[in-house]
């Protein structure tokens, strides 16, 4: 089946270490987003990639990475400049156009300990 | 700027019944998609319905219709005969066409009581 996959669905790290977000479509699409989700909030923008090898930030990219090597495939690091990396993270696709809807994946439950 | 406003951080309704979330944006181009989302206490984010700017006619999806009125932009989303599978949260999102960012709203907690 077609969708998008992100794993580990709970993460826990200890403060001051990097992580890694994984995110992997197999929808063929384009462009592909990262939002992060705090507790009772709307979604909101680290990054996004419009094709492979090119990627913008978003509203809150400061303490985040991302890299776009694959059209499949779009990790976020989550670094240690990140001061409250504590969030629900959701990763999202979209065939290109910018007038389809958005595809998400399940999300990754990061806690920072 | 903040784009799409939802007002209503909560609501309830009572099985059975139709319930109105409302959604507001701000815009200056004339091409956009609007775009209502589910979100189930487990977080996946769930596609309801879709209206674009040039659209004459308010989109409709099974029980789900959105109330567009471009003038006063707005977009709200109605359901029809609640279920208390309707029970999360709603966001509103907005696009603009050859450009792909989405903003989305801040969302209403939607409670179906039986």
């Amino acid at each position: 089946d077609g969708g998008i996959t992100q794993s580990p669905k709970y993460l826990f790290r200890k403060e001051g270490q990097n992580v890694t977000l994984s995110c992997e479509q197999n929808l063929n699409h384009d462009a592909m987003y990262w939002y992060r989700q705090d507790p009772g909030q709307g979604l909101r923008l680290i990054y996004y990639s419009q094709i492979v090898n090119d990627f913008q930030k978003g509203d809150i990219a400061e303490g985040y990475s991302v890299s776009r090597e694959k059209k499949e495939s779009f990790p976020l690091t989550v670094t240690s400049a990140q001061k409250n990396p504590t969030a629900f993270y959701l990763c999202a696709s979209e065939p290109g156009q910018g007038t389809n809807e958005q595809f998400f994946g399940p999300g990754t439950r990061l806690t920072v300990l | 700027a903040q784009k799409i406003t939802q007002t209503q951080p909560g609501m309830f309704v009572q099985e059975k019944e139709a319930v109105t979330l409302d959604c507001t944006y701000d815009t200056s181009d004339q091409s956009y998609g609007l775009f209502w989302y589910k979100q189930p206490s487990s977080g996946e984010m769930i596609f309801l319905i879709y209206q674009g700017s040039y659209d004459e006619q308010n989109a409709t999806e099974g029980r789900y219709s959105l109330n567009f009125q471009k003038a006063r932009k707005s977009a709200n989303l109605v359901i029809s005969a609640s279920q208390l599978g309707d029970s999360a949260m709603y966001f509103c999102a907005m696009t603009h066409y050859n450009f792909n960012k989405f903003y989305f709203g801040s969302g209403t907690k939607l409670n179906v009581k039986p």
